[in-house]
């Protein structure tokens, strides 16, 4: 059984460009969410759904991030326009029922902005 | 509030060594406790989990972990080193509604 899929799996782009790192959870799972990973802060929650639907946003660090979960099989996280601080490392995981269930991760996207 | 502390941001060990990895947690409510491993280039990966039933919990790769509610630790052992477990480990912590909250990470070199 497929994993989480995220692409692409590295994206090089120049500051001010739109970017778009996409996810597709393991089938059934009801909960989806993004992490962004850097030296500086580590591991952080960013957004995470459940049935489709933003639950907690409170992590996406300013506007210029939004995320959408049009259906249970994919999501999306946009960065416009990119800034070079925003290069990290993108996760996304899914999980069944969230609570005491484990989230299963994506290989990640490497983000670097220039 | 809850939060997750791991001591030493690297540790090295020799092959066939204890490894020793050490978490203390946070929560106001009882907590569900994870560690999570990161190899190279890729995601992260459960370990183990305690959930509220046996303190004594064993994971894949021959590593367990004791949950300890009085001294609010949550170490990650494992009681012969291989070269294959070189990478980062993740203590995180989840508390009532909380979403899970993740440690800083611990570096794991094995030394031949």
């Amino acid at each position: 059984d497929a994993g989480v899929i995220q692409s692409p799996r590295h994206e090089v782009t120049e500051m001010g460009q739109e970017v778009t790192l996409r996810c597709k959870p393991i089938s059934g799972h009801d909960y989806l969410f993004w992490y962004r990973q850097t030296m500086m802060r580590g591991l952080e929650l960013l957004i995470y759904f459940n049935n489709n639907v933003p639950i907690d946003d409170s992590g996406m660090p300013e506007d210029r991030f939004s995320a959408k979960m049009p259906n249970a099989s994919f999501s999306t996280l946009k960065i416009q326009p990119s800034e070079p601080r925003d290069s990290a490392v993108y996760f996304c995981a899914s999980s069944f029922r969230d609570r005491q269930e484990t989230q299963y991760f994506g290989p990640g996207t490497r983000l670097l902005v220039l | 509030a809850q939060s997750v502390t791991q001591l030493g941001s690297h540790v090295s060990v020799s092959e066939g060594a204890l490894v020793l990895l050490r978490c203390n947690y946070s929560s106001s409510v009882p907590p569900y406790l994870f560690w999570y491993v990161q190899y190279p280039n890729q995601g992260l990966q459960l370990l183990l989990k305690y959930t509220s039933a046996a303190t004594l919990v064993k994971g894949i790769n021959g590593f367990e972990a004791e949950f300890k509610k009085s001294e609010t630790s949550f170490h990650l052992t494992k009681p012969s080193a291989h070269m294959s477990d070189a990478a980062e480990y993740f203590c995180a912590v989840r508390g009532g509604n909380e979403k899970l909250t993740f440690g800083t990470g611990t570096r794991l070199t094995i030394i031949p």
